[in-house]
């Protein structure tokens, strides 16, 4: 079956860095997504993976090993507005998306 | 108005009624989606239109319908809610297979 595994939730330090891990079984591979969700809004995109390797996009940076099955989303200089939770989120040979259910991440001062 | 727009933000509905939820564009996203959202769980697709004049079901869709008769407008509709539809309802749309999605901000449904 589909499936996505990533921790129920995290804590962290404000300043600090955290690597927030996804390891998922699909069908076919087509792409790794990262989306962030903050408390009773809709999710909004981070990041997008295909190709194994490491993509930054400021604070935040995606990796992905696809002979593993696995991704981490990465964060730095982590800030109190960073405190939502983060879902990793596969797709498979027909483009449907099998997601998890998200790592919420508790960031303290 | 940038984006999907969603109404009602959210709603009461007593089981039994008939609701229709309401999701409108204009990026001119060929790709819409319906998802729900409950506690512990990853977002689950409902039903999903990839352009005008097309649906599919997704993984939950029963007691769900949709339509979608021009770009920007893709309505969901509860013929006849029950209590285990009590979820977040979020809309979303994309540019293409591997795009990311674009949400609304989601329509709050509790059905007594």
């Amino acid at each position: 079956g589909q499936n996505i595994d990533q921790p129920t939730e995290m804590t962290a330090t404000e300043g600090a860095i955290v690597q927030i891990n996804c390891t998922y079984q699909t069908s076919g591979f087509n792409g790794l997504f990262w989306y962030q969700q903050h408390a009773g809004e809709a999710p909004t995109f981070l990041s997008y993976n295909v190709l194994d390797g490491l993509e930054e996009k400021g604070r935040f940076s995606s990796f992905l090993s696809r002979s593993k099955g696995y991704s981490y989303l990465l964060l730095k200089e982590l800030q109190m507005k960073d405190s939502a939770s983060y879902l990793c989120v596969s797709m498979d040979s027909n483009y449907q998306l099998i997601w998890g259910a998200g790592t919420k991440l508790i960031i303290k001062p | 108005i940038a984006g999907i727009t969603q109404a009602p933000t959210s709603q009461i509905l007593a089981a039994g009624r008939r609701m229709t939820l309401r999701c409108t564009q204009d990026m001119r996203h060929n790709a819409m989606y319906w998802y729900r959202q409950d506690l512990g769980l990853g977002l689950r697709l409902i039903h999903y239109s990839n352009t005008a004049g097309t649906t599919g079901k997704g993984e939950v869709p029963d007691g769900y319908s949709v339509s979608r008769a021009n770009t920007d407008d893709f309505p969901l509709t509860l013929a006849s809610a029950v209590p285990s539809q009590t979820s977040v309802y979020f809309c979303a749309s994309s540019d293409g297979a591997n795009s990311p999605l674009h949400f609304g901000n989601g329509t709050r449904l509790t059905v007594t």
